[in-house]
């Protein structure tokens, strides 16, 4: 079945750095993407949707200059999170939606934890 | 492995009838268990979470589920289905200390007036 690969599964940064995170669909085209965040306890939080070749759709209250996300190919979308700081401390899944199976696949998310 | 199996690709009910989208998961550790719901062309919306409790998880749009331990099952349910339950519902669930969200392959619900 339709696999997404986010990479990595765990990152821990010193504050001030920036982080990229990875989303590829892996054996189908993902025209929109969509980045999640969860706190400990939490449901998932829609951040942004991400549609290539186009701007990103953030949710009221992103910060888009903090996590740019770019989804230049079909296949690739990225989660920046620039100049991180320990409130940035989250798990963030992404999904992409396969047109052709009507259908929307997950990666198996990131934990990032900010010192 | 911990893994999250729903079993129907497809749900169809009449309006008015109840429902129920099933869900059965393997994973080591106490569960957390998640019901999330996506409408066409829109992002997933979280409708109920299992920590730990009552069994019975009450939740939004008059949804709810069952955390049955022996069954290692999380079946979500509705008494009266609405035309606008229409849409795909995703389980998921997170054991013990890992992070990782394991997600069903998704049960799309159909209603029909």
């Amino acid at each position: 079945g339709a696999v997404v690969s986010q990479h990595p599964s765990w990152v821990i940064c010193k504050s001030g750095t920036s982080v990229k995170i990875e989303c590829r669909s892996l054996d189908f085209q993902a025209t929109t993407m969509f980045w999640y965040r969860q706190f400990p306890k939490q449901s998932l939080m829609l951040m942004a949707t991400s549609n290539e070749g186009s701007k990103a759709t953030y949710e009221q209250g992103v910060e888009k200059d903090k996590f740019l996300i770019n989804h230049a190919s079909l296949t690739l979308s990225t989660l920046t999170v620039t100049s991180a700081h320990p409130e940035d401390s989250s798990f963030y899944i992404c999904s992409a939606r396969d047109l052709g199976a009507e259908k929307l696949f997950f990666g198996s998310g990131t934990q990032l934890s900010v010192l | 492995a911990q893994s999250v199996a729903q079993p129907e690709d497809q749900v169809n009910v009449a309006e008015g009838n109840p429902l129920t989208v099933k869900c059965t998961y393997s994973v080591s550790g106490n569960p957390y268990l998640f019901w999330y719901v996506q409408y066409p062309n829109r992002g997933l919306q979280f409708l109920l979470k299992y920590i730990t409790g009552d069994n019975l998880v009450k939740g939004s749009y008059g949804f709810e589920a069952e955390f049955n331990k022996s069954q290692t099952s999380f079946h979500l349910k509705k008494p009266s289905a609405l035309v606008s339950d229409s849409a795909l519902y995703f389980c998921a669930v997170r054991g013990g200390s890992n992070y990782q969200l394991i997600w069903g392959a998704g049960t799309k619900l159909i209603i029909k007036p």
